[in-house]
């Protein structure tokens, strides 16, 4: 089975600076998806970015850029010009890209926090 | 405008009183489903609905059911509540199950059991 780590509960940022949040994950398989979600206070959890593995080029959106690292099997998010409204819960998930009713797995997540 | 919609936000029962939480969606996706999320704890996939076609997954107790009358609509029963089945539910959206897919979320129910 497939799990996914976040091992630190809470980051804080200052606004305008730069953070880096941690994910790793262990699967047996070679193609799978990994995600960021946020999940800001009250209100509903949402896409942030998506890494195919299968490609090696790290995503990124805008602000929002991943570091992928198939072999160490590590996936952080880097949120650069940090806003107040990043702040949030960020969930790191994995899904394999095989099987009909594959599911997204989570990582505990992550309460960052932004500084002005 | 909200896409996944649930009701209530906020559920008090007591102690083994059943009590249904519902979720409608307007992007008219074929795949419903349903989480557990409870606090400090990575969001926990109940069950989820391929257009009529129901997925329980293996650990999910007993006393969780759930309905889809319709694309639009689901339900989620909790038939005796505990005081071990206060969390946050989430219902979501995707369209397939294809791993790539972006799963769309409501806001959540939250649940107290006294």
């Amino acid at each position: 089975a497939q799990t996914v780590t976040q091992s630190q509960p809470e980051m804080s940022v200052q606004e305008a600076e730069t953070v880096t949040l941690s994910c790793t994950y262990d699967t047996s398989e070679s193609d799978y998806y990994l995600f960021w979600y946020k999940q800001p206070p009250s209100r509903q959890m949402i896409l942030v970015i998506r890494q195919e593995a299968y490609k090696q080029q790290n995503a990124t959106e805008n602000r929002f850029s991943v570091n992928f690292q198939k072999a160490a099997k590590s996936f952080s998010l880097k949120i650069s010009d940090s806003q107040l409204g990043d702040a949030a819960m960020y969930f790191c998930a994995y899904r394999s890209a095989s099987g009909a009713n594959s599911k997204l797995t989570f990582g505990k997540g992550i309460t960052l926090s932004v500084r002005p | 405008d909200a896409m996944v919609i649930q009701n209530p936000r906020y559920q008090v029962t007591q102690f083994g009183k059943p009590v249904t939480l519902s979720c409608s969606q307007t992007l008219n996706h074929n795949v419903m489903y349903w989480y557990q999320q409870k606090s400090s704890q990575a969001p926990k996939l109940l069950f989820h609905y391929y257009d009529k076609d129901f997925n329980n997954e293996a650990d999910t107790p007993d006393n969780f059911q759930s309905r889809r009358p319709n694309t639009s609509f689901c339900f989620l029963d909790i038939r005796s509540p505990g005081l071990g089945d206060a969390a946050m539910y989430l219902c979501a959206t995707s369209r397939g199950t294809g791993g790539h897919g972006e799963l769309f979320f409501g806001e959540g129910s939250r649940l107290t059991v006294l």
